[in-house]
């Protein structure tokens, strides 16, 4: 299958700094990324769409100023929460939509504890 | 908007012995249908997919069954083992929605050796 990768895996941050996450597909172009937000036990919970070369697409009640989502190439798109809070602190996934197979494939995550 | 219910939340079987988690969805306009292994502190992995142009596929021990007129799909997994233990995840989509997937709550599985 094709390879989505993350980084960082884990980041811990201070109350107020802005930490940025990258996704990168690997093997493949993805012209459609996804970003997903993870609490322990829980399903994921879809933030917004991020398409190359455009403004990304967020879901109801997520805020797009607080993360900043850039779609700069066909196989990076970077999640930027900004003014991080403790209440941000989450496990968070990106996705890449493989258009010849139709198929999503996922990132290993990044954990992110903000203290 | 689609609205995926999967059951059962937990699931314990005995190493060896089948397993089952099905999933029902609302929107009769979806036609993917894939399903994801989710192991502890790490991203889900596609294991298998179904596409409504068909009733049911295989993959080794896993099979995943489709019925659009019911608008519900089902993952079986056979001869368990101890490694299957994860969260597994269904999902719904529109292929012409690039993608954009509703997911299941998840099901645990626990396979005891």
């Amino acid at each position: 299958g094709a390879v989505v990768s993350q980084h960082p895996s884990w980041v811990i941050c201070k109350s107020g700094t802005s930490v940025k996450i990258e996704c990168r597909s690997l093997d493949f172009q993805a012209t459609t990324m996804f970003w997903y937000r993870q609490f322990p036990k829980q399903s994921l919970m879809l933030m917004a769409t991020s398409n190359e070369g455009s403004k990304a697409t967020y879901e109801q009640g997520v805020e797009k100023d607080k993360f900043l989502i850039n779609h700069a190439s066909l196989t990076l798109s970077t999640l930027t929460v900004t003014s991080a809070h403790p209440e941000d602190s989450s496990f968070y996934i990106c996705s890449a939509w493989h258009s010849p197979g139709y198929e999503q494939y996922f990132g290993p995550g990044t954990r992110l504890t903000v203290t | 908007g689609e609205n995926v219910e999967q059951h059962p939340s937990t699931l314990s079987v005995q190493e060896g012995d089948s397993a089952v988690i099905k999933c029902t969805y609302s929107d009769s306009a979806s036609n993917y249908f894939p399903w994801y292994k989710q192991e502890l502190g790490k991203g889900p992995q596609l294991i298998i997919d179904i596409r409504s142009n068909v009733g049911e596929k295989k993959d080794q021990r896993i099979a995943v069954t489709l019925n659009k007129t019911a608008k519900h799909f089902s993952l079986h997994i056979t001869e368990t083992q101890p490694e299957d233990s994860a969260v597994y995840f269904c999902a719904a989509s529109i292929n012409t929605n690039a993608g954009k997937s509703t997911f299941g709550d998840g099901t645990t599985l626990t396979v005891k050796p």
